[in-house]
């Protein structure tokens, strides 16, 4: 039982390069979300989906766009990378019923240099 | 939108002693506290949660307690060991359908052998 998987684990870019993130579940969950952690800022949202086919925005969706095309896999987008985007990022995914674990994939450490 | 607050940044404790973290929150709609643990190099794990028509939620040795007059959440470890030393996050829902949680900033635990 894989649960949430995050490829790739570890990336190095040049500013201005792009990239996609992949995560894929496989328990059949609705709602999926991409956060990116920060030294002493937590964790913060950057694009949610609750469904094929839907996206939304979170607290930080600048310079990222997402699409789910299928339900178990929810993409992350980097256009044109930044400094500013070096982070740790993690993707989760929960059922969307009352009760609302949400299961975390392990994270894709970013440097952009 | 809903605002969480933790403290403190870091804790150091004697192993055996208890460890206690505090959250604060903003939004009174609020109706779900989970606890996340988030061990070295990997992604956040569900350790307890509590709702809001409920006070106090026991596991072993874990425990979490909730004030909603004052809006704050508290986590509590008794006779803690060296396996609790991680970083844990408190977070809050308000069930919008979108079952999106508010992270706290984290709390770096060290148990001292």
């Amino acid at each position: 039982n894989a649960g949430v998987t995050q490829t790739p684990k570890f990336r190095v870019l040049k500013t201005g390069q792009s990239m996609t993130l992949l995560c894929a579940q496989d328990m059949n969950h609705e709602y999926m979300y991409w956060y990116r952690q920060d030294p002493g800022m937590g964790l913060r949202l950057i694009h949610y989906s609750v469904g094929e086919g839907t996206t939304a925005k979170g607290e930080v969706p600048d310079g990222y766009n997402v699409s789910r095309l299928k339900k178990q896999n929810f993409l992350l987008g980097l256009e044109s990378a930044a400094p500013s985007q070096t982070s740790v990022y993690f993707c989760a995914s929960t059922t969307g019923l009352s009760k609302n674990i949400q299961y975390f994939g392990a994270g894709t450490r970013l440097s952009v240099l | 939108g809903e605002n969480v607050e933790q403290h403190p940044s870091t804790l150091s404790v004697q192993e055996g002693d208890s460890a206690v973290i505090k959250c604060t929150y903003s939004d009174s709609a609020s109706n779900y506290f989970p606890w996340y643990k988030q061990e070295l190099g990997k992604g956040p794990q569900l350790i307890i949660d509590i709702r809001s028509n409920v006070g106090e939620k026991k596991d072993q040795r874990i425990a979490v307690t909730l004030n909603k007059t004052a809006k704050h959440f508290s986590l509590h470890i008794t006779e803690t060991q060296p396996e609790d030393s991680a970083v844990y996050f408190c977070a809050a829902r308000v069930n919008f359908g979108n079952e999106k949680l508010t992270f706290g900033t984290g709390t770096r635990l060290t148990i001292i052998p």
